[in-house]
């Protein structure tokens, strides 16, 4: 089945600095790819999504990059902030968005003053 | 817009007992509703799949006769945990997405269910 799996469970980085979260799923049937962020307790918050017919997709302070040859795909964070601090996951769907969301593990993003 | 509502947010019941839990989307119409589960420092593991007047989808190992889904409207879909037990505390969140745009799933807040 598919799966889809971080490489780091824990992140820290200097406030300001550029984040780079990495995923990488097994899966060749998914289409489409989707950055979660959720904060304790809560549910997971959309961040940004690329289809897999894309390899980059840019939003506000946020990139995804998708590498379909390797199965590889990563969130970039410019400009870190406190409010950054969170657990992120990267899931995976097929099906064009009639199934359900395969997750990874979760990387806990830790901002340092 | 894209709200999805749960209720209620957090619930403790008795081992042995049922527990129903609700997710509406606010201000869209959902033919389709995922239900997730997730256990503390774990990652979020779908449950079932929903759509509106149809029987659920469930993934391998979920208990359908244990966790009852019900899609009954556009609006609502419950989640029913029967006979619960202590190993069914979780945190049980759920997603909808609207027709036309079937990539874009809205998540709930979620519900904390405690079983003791």
């Amino acid at each position: 089945g598919e799966s889809v799996g971080l490489h780091l469970p824990t992140l820290s980085v200097q406030e300001g600095d550029n984040s780079i979260i990495n995923c990488a799923y097994s899966n060749s049937a998914s289409d489409y790819f989707i950055w979660y962020k959720q904060e304790s307790g809560k549910g997971p918050q959309f961040i940004i999504d690329i289809r897999s017919n894309m390899d980059k997709r840019q939003g506000q302070r946020v990139t995804v990059l998708l590498n379909k040859t390797v199965k590889h795909l990563s969130l970039q964070i410019a400009a870190t902030q406190p409010g950054d601090s969170a657990v992120y996951f990267c899931a995976g769907g097929s099906g064009g968005g009639a199934d359900g969301l395969t997750f990874g593990k979760g990387t806990h993003l830790i901002i340092q003053p | 817009g894209a709200v999805v509502s749960q209720h209620p947010s957090w619930v403790i019941c008795k081992s042995g007992t049922s527990v129903k839990i609700e997710c509406r989307s606010l201000d869209f119409q959902a033919t389709t509703m995922f239900w997730y589960r997730q256990f503390p420092k774990q990652s979020l593991m779908l449950m079932a799949t929903s759509n509106e007047g149809s029987k659920a989808t469930y993934e391998q190992g979920v208990e359908k006769d244990k966790f009852l889904i019900n899609h009954a409207s556009l609006t609502l879909s419950t989640l029913t945990v029967t006979s619960a037990h202590p190993e069914d505390s979780s945190f049980y969140i759920c997603s909808a997405s609207e027709q036309g745009t079937p990539y874009e799933q809205y998540f709930g807040p979620g519900t904390r269910l405690t079983v003791t």
